[in-house]
């Protein structure tokens, strides 16, 4: 069964610094990851999805990495904005078509 | 676009009523939606997967006469909670995928049921 840890859980940067938010899972055998974004109370915005046969995404301020033999993945924010302030989730889905597997998310806080 | 709505975005009930929430993509077909349900700072759990015109496939500890699924059309999947007890009170998300597309999931903006 697929597990998916987030670290840190939460996170407080002030505004303008770069951060690396990482997310493991247990089984590497995975047909696509996405990242997403959720603010509070809300549903989610999608930010990323990387293929298994990707590297990595690009889109904007962020980039999404995948090893997927090693079961990890880390979305890079640069130049950190109040506005980044949200909870992020990793998401991987093991099968074409099926559900995504989220992990808790990492809180993150970008004070001005 | 691919945009997913959810209705009603909040709702407010009694104990031992039902609940039904609306699940529906807007400028596209969706012959798969997914339910997932949210507790407080937890992640995302899926609940069942809804295929246009066949019945839902739940996931284990999922009650299925609890938590009617019905995918009538290409846009609409419904989500009746039966019998709402406090526990069941919630975040309850859907997600669509586009066509025949596999690689991404569109989600609603989630509804929150608290049963009193």
């Amino acid at each position: 069964k697929q597990e998916v840890t987030q670290i840190p859980a939460a996170l407080s940067v002030p505004e303008g610094e770069n951060l690396v938010l990482n997310c493991s899972f247990t089984d590497s055998a995975i047909y696509n990851l996405q990242w997403f974004r959720q603010d509070p109370g809300k549903g989610l915005t999608s930010l990323l999805l990387i293929q298994s046969s990707q590297r990595e995404q690009t889109s904007g301020r962020l980039n999404a990495s995948l090893d997927k033999s090693s079961g990890r993945s880390t979305l890079y924010i640069a130049a950190s904005q109040p506005g980044d302030s949200a909870t992020y989730l990793c998401a991987p889905s093991n099968q074409a078509g099926t559900a995504l597997i989220f992990g808790k998310g990492t809180t993150l806080s970008v004070s001005s | 676009g691919a945009v997913v709505s959810q209705h009603p975005s909040r709702v407010i009930c009694k104990s031992g009523t039902s609940v039904k929430i609306e699940c529906r993509s807007l400028d596209f077909q969706a012959t798969t939606m997914f339910w997932y349900r949210q507790f407080p700072k937890q992640s995302l759990m899926l609940m069942a997967t809804s295929n246009e015109g066949s019945k839902a496939t739940y996931e284990q500890g999922v009650e299925k006469d609890k938590f009617l699924i019905n995918h009538a059309s290409l846009t609409l999947s419904t989500l009746t909670v039966t019998s709402a007890h406090p526990e069941d009170s919630s975040f309850y998300i859907c997600s669509a995928m586009k066509g025949t597309s596999t690689d991404t999931q569109y989600f609603g903006p989630g509804t929150r049921l608290t049963v009193l």
